[in-house]
This record gives structure tokens, C-alpha cells and sequence, in this order.
């Protein structure tokens, strides 16, 4: 069965700190991966795609097959980071799995 | 995003009542879905739809109904509401399944049942 696991329901850096935001998956074929954010008050918004190998706003998370892991990185954590994150997995059907979440604090 | 919208944002009701949560987008993506998130759990898929007239069940349907009747609307309907269903709904629209196309989602819903 499709798993995604954040293990950190709460992270709590201070500014120009680096972060990861752990996410570990267990999947039986080719997974398909995504980071989705949502800021407080704002709808969910994809932040980046495995597949993509881009860096948004700083942030970037790669694809351990081995590890079964997908964290998201940034080496200099900013106030405006502070936002709910979200590990999410694609299945057949462009359905998603997603992890419990979460929430990063940057404090000053 | 603002081509997915939600009503209401806001809905407090009674247990046994039926409440509709409406979903209406106007990019003409096949697929749409809704999902119930709760602290702890995510976002939890409760259905979704492929197209117009297609329906299926995600990860937790109990207690819900749907339908596509037209492909920009997907409305969900709590037949008899309970106070389990107390959650914030978000309905999302993604297109085409290839190119890992992102699920686009709305503003939410936040119900509850008291």
C-alpha cells in the first residue's frame, strides 16, 4: 500500500538556519513525488516536483530511491518560510497520498 | 489559482442534516477531487471524478455523496452530518494525468458539526 510519513508534525528553526523537512514514502512502483506548502490563511499550492528537479523559493528535495526518501531542503531558513508543508505521493489516476504535514516555524 | 473556487468558507450545521459543499472550476480539467483535512491525518482523499459522470471512491467516502453532472462542478453532500465530519474540505482539479500535471486547489471549506 501507497505510505507517506512525515515523522515532524512540528519543526521550529531560526532565521538563516538550514532546514529539511523529512518525508519518507513506501511505494511498489515508480514513485512520483511533490512538495505542496500552504501558508496561513492561503489554499495549498504546489511548491515543486520531484520530477521537475527545480529549486522554488530556495528550496529543494531529492529523490532517494534507496532511502525511500524525498526531504525538502533549504540551507537558509526565512520568516516567510513559516507555513505548513506537505510530502505528497502520486498514484494511478493523478490521485495523491498525502503525509500528515509539517509546520515549520522560522523564528527570528 | 483563482479559476478553482469553494462555497461557503464557512458552514456550521446539526448532526443529521444534510449540508452540500459546491466545488466549480473553470479550467476544464478532467479530473477533480475532494479531500477532508484533519490535524494529524493530512489531506485525506474522500472522492474523486475523472470526468463528467465518472465518480470513485478515495481513502475515506463513508458518509459522502458526489457528483459530476458537468465537468467545472463537483459537489459533495454530507447526507446525515456527523460530528466526525467536523473538518476542513478542500477541492482541487488537476488536468490530463501525464506530465505530472499538480492538483490545483481552492480556499477550502471549514464545517462544523455540532
Amino acid at each position: 500500500a501507497q505510505r507517506v510519513t512525515q515523522p515532524e508534525k512540528l519543526l521550529s528553526v531560526f532565521k538563516g538556519a538550514p532546514v529539511e523537512l523529512k518525508c519518507n514514502y513506501s511505494y511498489s512502483g515508480s514513485p512520483e513525488l511533490f512538495w505542496y506548502v500552504q501558508y496561513s490563511r492561503q489554499r495549498l499550492q504546489l511548491l515543486l516536483r520531484h520530477i521537475s528537479r527545480e529549486s522554488i523559493k530556495g528550496f529543494t528535495a531529492d529523490l532517494n530511491k534507496g532511502e525511500t526518501s524525498f526531504h525538502l531542503k533549504k540551507p537558509f531558513a526565512q520568516e516567510e518560510d513559516s507555513a505548513m508543508y506537505y510530502c505528497a505521493l502520486k498514484k494511478a489516476g493523478n490521485m495523491l497520498t498525502f503525509g500528515g504535514g509539517t509546520r515549520l516555524m522560522v523564528k527570528p | 489559482d483563482a479559476g478553482i473556487t469553494q462555497s461557503p468558507r464557512y458552514k456550521i450545521t446539526e448532526t443529521g442534516r444534510q449540508v452540500t459543499l459546491m466545488c466549480h472550476q473553470t479550467w476544464s480539467h478532467s479530473y477533480m477531487f475532494w479531500y477532508r483535512q484533519d490535524l494529524g491525518h493530512g489531506l485525506r482523499l474522500i472522492y474523486y471524478s475523472a470526468a463528467a459522470d465518472i465518480t470513485d471512491k478515495g481513502e475515506v467516502p463513508d458518509g459522502y455523496v458526489v457528483s459530476r453532472s458537468k465537468t467545472e462542478n463537483f459537489p459533495l453532500t454530507l447526507e446525515s452530518a456527523t460530528r466526525s465530519q467536523t473538518s476542513v474540505y478542500f477541492c482541487a482539479s488537476s488536468d490530463r494525468t501525464e506530465d505530472n500535471q499538480p492538483q490545483h486547489f481552492g480556499d477550502g471549506t471549514r464545517l462544523s458539526i455540532l
